[in-house]
């Protein structure tokens, strides 16, 4: 099956500097790739997604690359603030399928 | 709460005892899932589903039983089976080509 490796498991930065999440990925099928953000003791929530026929996508502050070559793909955060601080998840998968996590990446963003 | 909700939010099981997990949606989704979340792991799959009246197992679904007699409803019944419960569990749906929607998750504790 599938196997997602995510780096760093944790990472600080000041506030207003980028932060980026490095996940690769094993399966060359997989063709959706979502990122969550996870706040303390609550759900997982979607932030962004990228499918495998498209290299970037952007939504304000936050995007996230793909490499289907080399089966990898990042999130990058841009202008952090404290409320960036979080865990945040990739994940890979094929469609209709269920979902490979990553290990996770804790951010703390220091005002 | 988006749609999918989980109950109760905090369960307490004695040794040797069943408990049941809760899982309803209202957003028509065909598939459902369960994971277990601990320090450190990530998000680990236990059971999904892709319609009703058929499940399967995921990596971890020992000590673990599910049903899924309707579209809406995904319960996850933790058997004494499970040495070692104590987790918080999120219960997931998803549309076909779309990320997953997250329940708020159960914390389940052995006392």
């Amino acid at each position: 099956g599938e196997n997602v490796e995510q780096h760093p498991s944790t990472l600080s930065v000041q506030e207003g500097d980028s932060a980026v999440i490095k996940c690769t990925y094993s399966d060359s099928a997989s063709n959706y790739f979502p990122w969550y953000k996870q706040e303390l003791g609550k759900r997982p929530q979607l932030i962004i997604d990228i499918r495998s026929n498209v290299g970037e996508k952007k939504d304000q502050r936050i995007a996230v690359t793909l490499n289907k070559t080399a089966k990898h793909f990042s999130l990058h955060i841009t202008e952090t603030q404290p409320e960036d601080s979080a865990v945040y998840f990739c994940a890979a998968s094929t469609v209709g399928n269920q979902f490979y996590f990553g290990t996770g990446t804790s951010l703390t963003v220091i005002p | 709460d988006g749609g999918i909700t989980q109950s109760p939010k905090y369960l307490f099981r004695k040794e040797g005892q069943n408990v049941t997990l809760s899982c309803e949606q209202n957003l028509n989704h065909d598939a459902m899932y369960w994971y277990r979340q601990d320090p450190g792991q990530g998000l680990r799959l236990i059971y999904y589903s892709q319609i009703v009246n058929d499940f399967q197992k995921g990596d971890i679904a020992e000590g673990y039983s599910v049903s899924r007699e309707k579209k809406e409803s995904f319960p996850l019944t933790v058997t004494s089976a499970q040495k070692n419960p104590t987790a918080f569990y999120l219960c997931a749906s998803r549309q076909t080509y779309y990320g997953y929607t997250f329940g708020s998750g159960t914390r389940l504790t052995v006392v």
